[in-house]
């Protein structure tokens, strides 16, 4: 199973950009990177995946690099409510039933500052 | 419903208890996901459905835990003699396919006392 490596924690002033990266070196060819949040005491949120082009939409950019081996999510605006763990994932598929199934790692703390 | 729905929110138990959790997907979800989070851990997988039946149940720490899904829709998982060490906030996901994003119900907190 590919793995991914984050930062612990970030911090960026609201309204300027937060760019939070990602290293998943082992990723396979097949596999996709998803970005999920979870902001304190809420399941995780869906923010957005790739497979190894950019991507956009109304939350966020993610800009994977060309050989794949590390990706950005990029938040253009922080506000404070985009205060959460931010968990990169690589999504892993079981060609026998085709699971799916993520597995977090431990994330990064973004703190959005007034 | 609007999302996934988790109850109960919040469930307090005794060592040794028997407690079942119970997750509403999302109507039409066929894919459904039980997922457990520790205090600043991220959500460690348990059991994945597709339809009714357990497609993977690799991540079931051990024969204390048990899932159904019987009709397809609503999930519950089961934990037999319950020990401090599996209070944990329990998460539920589920997703229309096997292959797109899933969403997440509010989780139901476990403590074992």
């Amino acid at each position: 199973d590919a793995k991914t490596t984050q930062p612990t924690s970030m911090d960026c002033a609201e309204g300027r950009a937060a760019n939070l990266p990602c290293n998943h070196s082992t990723i396979s060819g097949n596999e996709y990177v998803y970005w999920y949040r979870q902001i304190h005491s809420q399941g995780p949120q869906y923010i957005i995946h790739g497979l190894k082009n950019n991507e956009t939409n109304e939350m966020a950019s993610l800009i994977i690099t060309e050989d794949r081996k590390s990706s950005t999510l990029i938040l253009p605006h922080a506000t404070l409510r985009d205060t959460a763990v931010y968990y990169c994932i690589v999504r892993v598929a079981r060609h026998a039933d085709s699971s799916y199934k993520l597995i977090f790692g431990s994330g990064t703390r973004l703190l959005v500052r007034p | 419903g609007a999302g996934v729905s988790q109850t109960p929110s919040n469930k307090v138990t005794e060592k040794g208890k028997y407690v079942e959790l119970r997750c509403d997907p999302i109507s039409g979800h066929t894919a459904l996901y039980w997922y457990r989070q520790s205090l600043g851990q991220g959500p460690e997988f348990l059991i994945y459905f597709q339809g009714t039946g357990a497609a993977d149940d690799s991540g079931l720490p051990n024969d204390r835990f048990f899932a159904v899904r019987p009709e397809g829709s609503v999930s519950t998982l089961k934990i037999q003699r319950t020990e401090r060490g599996d209070s944990a906030v329990y998460l539920c996901a589920s997703s229309p396919e096997r292959n797109t994003e899933a969403f997440f119900g509010q989780g139901t907190r476990l403590t074992v006392v």
